[in-house]
């Protein structure tokens, strides 16, 4: 089992919808999470952290996260196309950093 | 966010000479960087972890006399890549981990695209 799945997708969704992307983790003693976004071509660039259960909001983004369950979530809200990437989930167990294999994201115009 | 400097960003050199990539983090300091690897529509791929004063931790199947890694600071890491190969031309991405208030978060180096010919 892998530390951290993710759906490769691809996922498409229309301009102005809610994109959903989802990760799970095998580690239950990870305390921190993280979401990436990674333009082809480029480098990951750091999105969002969440730390506690619950929701985290900033802008069109929000992460979710649920330890008991273990996974946590991305939610964008009317996206855009310019949303259009890789998005990297990360796990953080101790000194470990475990990324996801990526959800690879769409948004039509 | 905190800034981390990767250099050079684009790279072409002849097989078997040697390539040097430098990441430093330009803010803050950090006694552990991580470098990868990404081959075109694949995953990011773990090299290795670099600490601060001590020999870094190489993941397995990659060599540690080819890919050879220095931290001698607590704001830069360098990969030098000995003798390349073509088959060794990837995008090679750096990351430096920021401690600072204990948020234990990872910011990432633009990236160097290495061509071997």
């Amino acid at each position: 089992q892998k530390e951290v799945e993710q759906n490769s997708g691809p996922l498409s969704v229309p301009e102005g919808a809610i994109a959903s992307l989802n990760c799970t983790y095998s580690d239950r003693g990870s305390q921190s999470f993280f979401w990436y976004r990674q333009y082809s071509g480029k480098s990951p660039e750091l999105i969002m952290f969440i730390y506690s259960n619950g929701d985290k909001e900033d802008g069109r983004f929000t992460a979710q996260l649920n330890k008991a369950s273990q996974y946590v979530s991305l939610l964008i809200r009317d996206s855009q196309p310019s949303d259009s990437a890789t998005y990297l989930c990360a796990v953080n167990p101790g000194n470990q950093f475990y990324f996801g294999t990526g959800t690879s994201l769409t948004v039509i115009p | 966010g905190a800034v981390v400097s990767q250099h050079p960003s684009w790279v072409i050199c002849k097989s078997g000479t040697s390539v040097k990539i430098e990441c430093r983090s330009l803010d803050f300091q950090a006694t552990t960087m991580f470098w990868y690897r990404q081959f075109p529509k694949q995953s990011l791929m773990l090299m290795a972890t670099s600490n601060e004063g001590s020999k870094a931790t190489y993941e397995q199947g990659v060599e540690k006399d080819k890919f050879l890694i220095n931290h001698a600071s607590l704001t830069l890491s360098t990969l030098t890549v000995t003798s390349a190969h073509p088959e060794d031309s990837s995008f090679y991405i750096c990351s430096a981990r920021d401690i600072r208030l204990a948020k234990n978060i990872q910011y990432f180096g633009a990236g160097t695209r290495l061509s071997v010919l």
